[in-house]
């Protein structure tokens, strides 16, 4: 069976220190992937898209860079974090040339201070 | 750019009532369109996914499309306190995924 798995779970961060969030999804070749930010209480939003290892395409950049460096895993990075970056981000994977269903992982909440 | 808004933003039923929820979107060639609930700041489950105008079912969650009128909604059926949660509609332009903002559902027993 298949399983995407996020971590951290939860960070606390400074503002202007680095922050790296990964995912990784098992069980399936060659998925989709995504990165989504959420405020608290704000829309969801999509950051970046991959469809192959090495290549990441830019929706909304938000001064964040994702990184695709296997098949089965994304990275999403900054040098610098910036209040604003506070809140919740979700991976997700899906199949297939025509984007279908998207599969979530649980999420990592980050906090910046 | 694909607008996806819905309405209303939050939503009482009691247990057992009908509850329905709306989904405009701006752009008609999209390819699909999805409904997913998320319970609070975890990941979200697909409840139900439509292609074509008209009607799908998955168990309690019906789906209806009408590309024209830019339109999706989703009603349930028998609906249960474990119901409550928010509801986010999603619009699907090839790799793009676009999110309305949600509506709060809250299922009284």
């Amino acid at each position: 069976a298949q399983t995407i798995h996020q971590w951290p779970v939860a960070e606390i961060k400074a503002v202007g220190s680095p922050l790296s969030l990964g995912c990784t999804i098992k069980g399936k070749s060659s998925p989709n992937l995504y990165w989504y930010w959420q405020a608290t209480g704000g829309t969801l939003q999509q950051l970046f898209y991959s469809i192959t290892v090495g290549q990441v395409e830019s929706v909304v950049q938000l001064n964040l860079s994702a990184s695709r460096p296997k098949d089965d895993q994304f990275i999403l990075s900054t040098e610098k974090l910036l209040l604003s970056h506070s809140g919740f981000y979700l991976c997700a994977w899906s199949l297939g040339t025509n984007t279908g269903q998207l599969y979530f992982g649980e999420g990592s909440k980050l906090t910046v201070l | 750019q694909q607008k996806v808004q819905q309405s209303p933003e939050s939503l009482t039923v009691s247990e057992g009532a009908m509850a329905s929820l709306n989904c405009t979107f701006s752009d008609g060639t999209s390819n699909n369109f999805r409904w997913y609930r998320q319970h609070s700041a975890k990941g979200l489950e697909v409840l139900v996914s439509i292609f074509s105008d008209g009607e799908k079912e998955e168990g309690r969650f019906t789906a209806h499309l009408n590309r024209a009128n830019l339109h999706v909604s989703l009603h349930i059926r028998e609906p249960q306190p474990s119901d409550s949660a928010v509801y986010l509609c999603a619009v699907t332009n090839a790799y793009k995924v676009i999110f309305g903002k949600g509506t709060h559902l809250h299922v009284l027993p």
